[in-house]
């Protein structure tokens, strides 16, 4: 079991450009979530999927992000026409959604956009 | 939705002290965890507990889901306890975490 692993760690853009995040849930993991969160604040939900199927979308996810898990392994997080008010860290956790699992969610360790 | 309110929203402690932190929650849960941010932002899980109690070596943790609050335990602490503690709570199995605005635990040797 080697968690959650997200990429890249860092990622400093421009306003106006489009950037894409990958997480990498732990393995056989069914329900992949993707959370941001601001300084000082705690996380808030965006999306989550069960397998490739997108589940639910928070009203924080404007039309500006879009989120794929398409062989329901990784996941892709993309915002287009970034703005400033999109610097955050952004948090990927998966967990084991079956009857008799704990159904506890790990996270990664996330990756800290930051848009000029 | 679901509100989540930590108590107190920071913490300055001496090394060996003990400490409570306090969750509350507006609805009844099907998913309670504890978490601790390190200062490179890793949300580390303490705890899962939609209710009961448990303990793992100097932290415990105590769910009251009936009256709607979870408790923090963390004895004889460290340095290394500093960072952020986070409750966070789902409605339904599998769903998303609501999180609270977090406890700011700090630590002096």
């Amino acid at each position: 079991d080697t968690g959650v692993s997200q990429n890249p760690r860092h990622k400093i853009t421009k306003r106006g450009q489009n950037v894409t995040f990958r997480c990498d849930p732990i393995s056989e993991h069914n329900r992949l979530y993707w959370y941001r969160q601001t300084l000082g604040q705690g996380p808030e939900f965006l999306t989550y999927f069960q397998n490739e199927a997108q589940l639910e979308k928070s009203r924080l996810l404007s039309d500006r992000f879009s989120a794929e898990r398409p062989k329901g392994s990784f996941s892709t997080l993309e915002i287009q026409r970034t703005e400033q008010g999109d610097s955050a860290m952004y948090l990927c956790a998966s967990s084991h959604n079956l009857f008799g699992t704990t159904d506890t969610q790990y996270f990664g360790p996330g990756t800290r956009l930051t848009v000029l | 939705g679901i509100q989540v309110e930590q108590s107190p929203p920071d913490l300055i402690l001496q090394e060996g002290a003990n400490s409570t932190l306090r969750c509350n929650f507006s609805d009844s849960v099907n998913n309670l965890q504890w978490f601790h941010q390190n200062p490179w932002g890793q949300l580390i899980n303490l705890f899962y507990i939609p209710s009961g109690t448990k303990q793992n070596g100097r932290l415990s943790a105590t769910t009251v889901a009936t009256e709607r609050y979870s408790l923090l335990y963390i004895s004889s602490s460290q340095t290394t306890d500093s960072g952020v503690y986070f409750c966070a709570v789902a409605r339904y199995q599998g769903g998303k975490l609501i999180f609270g605005q977090g406890t700011e635990l700090s630590v002096k040797p």
